[in-house]
């Protein structure tokens, strides 16, 4: 996890209320991406950003949001829109030099009662 | 868009024997091939890779080799020991789209 920080490690929120991720690096990367884990399965991309002030969505956006403000944070908001929230949210980053090569944060394991 | 299909999901194996996870592909503009090793709680971790103009890379016990007429790659990793039990990643990317695909990750168990 180097350099990337996702805090919290656990998180809980009510059924309902949107809920803000945090994701930050300091290793100087373009690139960053927000991805989903659930039990069993793979990584799902929600939403990339390969420059500040831009991002695109991934397989699964629906029911979440980002911003890209500056180049060392990606914050992603869970909204009340997205259906089953409960899963695994990991942060990932890539530097431009190094193109494919991308580096994880710890994650944070999300909890909706 | 790109496909990737992972198998096993799950294997087990003594320790000292070797274990294969194979991964294939549907897009033939991707050119990156990584392999993760997530453990438990954890963040994945990038163990080897493999770029689209060379068909193997080695690295200790840990090597992959690459098809791409085939469109599929492989993690071989030898003289397995109990901390290499973990779940395991395949990804591929078109290094100019920006985005990786990953397989559903197979789960090795290395019994002492």
């Amino acid at each position: 996890d180097g350099g990337i920080t996702q805090s919290p490690k656990y998180l809980f929120r009510k059924e309902g209320q949107n809920v803000t991720l945090s994701c930050e690096q300091n290793l100087n990367h373009d690139a960053m991406y927000w991805y989903r884990q659930d039990p069993g399965q793979g990584l799902r991309l929600i939403y990339y950003s390969q420059i500040v002030n831009d991002f695109q969505k991934g397989d699964i956006a629906e029911g979440y949001s980002v911003s890209r403000e500056k180049k060392e944070s990606f914050p992603l908001t869970v909204t009340s829109a997205q259906k089953n929230p409960t899963a695994f949210y990991l942060c990932a980053t890539q530097p431009r030099a190094r193109r494919g090569e991308q580096f994880f944060g710890p994650g944070t394991r999300l909890t909706v009662l | 868009g790109e496909n990737v299909e992972q198998h096993p999901s799950t294997l087990s194996v003594q320790e000292g024997d070797s274990a294969v996870i194979k991964c294939t592909y549907s897009d033939s503009a991707s050119n990156y091939f990584p392999w993760y090793k997530q453990e438990l709680g954890k963040g994945p971790q990038l163990i080897i890779d493999i770029r689209s103009n060379v068909g193997e890379k080695k690295d200790q016990r840990i090597a992959v080799t690459l098809n791409k007429t085939a469109k599929h790659f492989s993690l071989h990793i030898t003289e397995t020991q109990p901390e290499d039990s973990a779940v395991y990643f395949c990804a591929a990317k078109d290094t100019n789209a920006g985005k990786s695909t990953f397989g559903d990750g197979t789960t090795l168990t290395v019994k002492p």
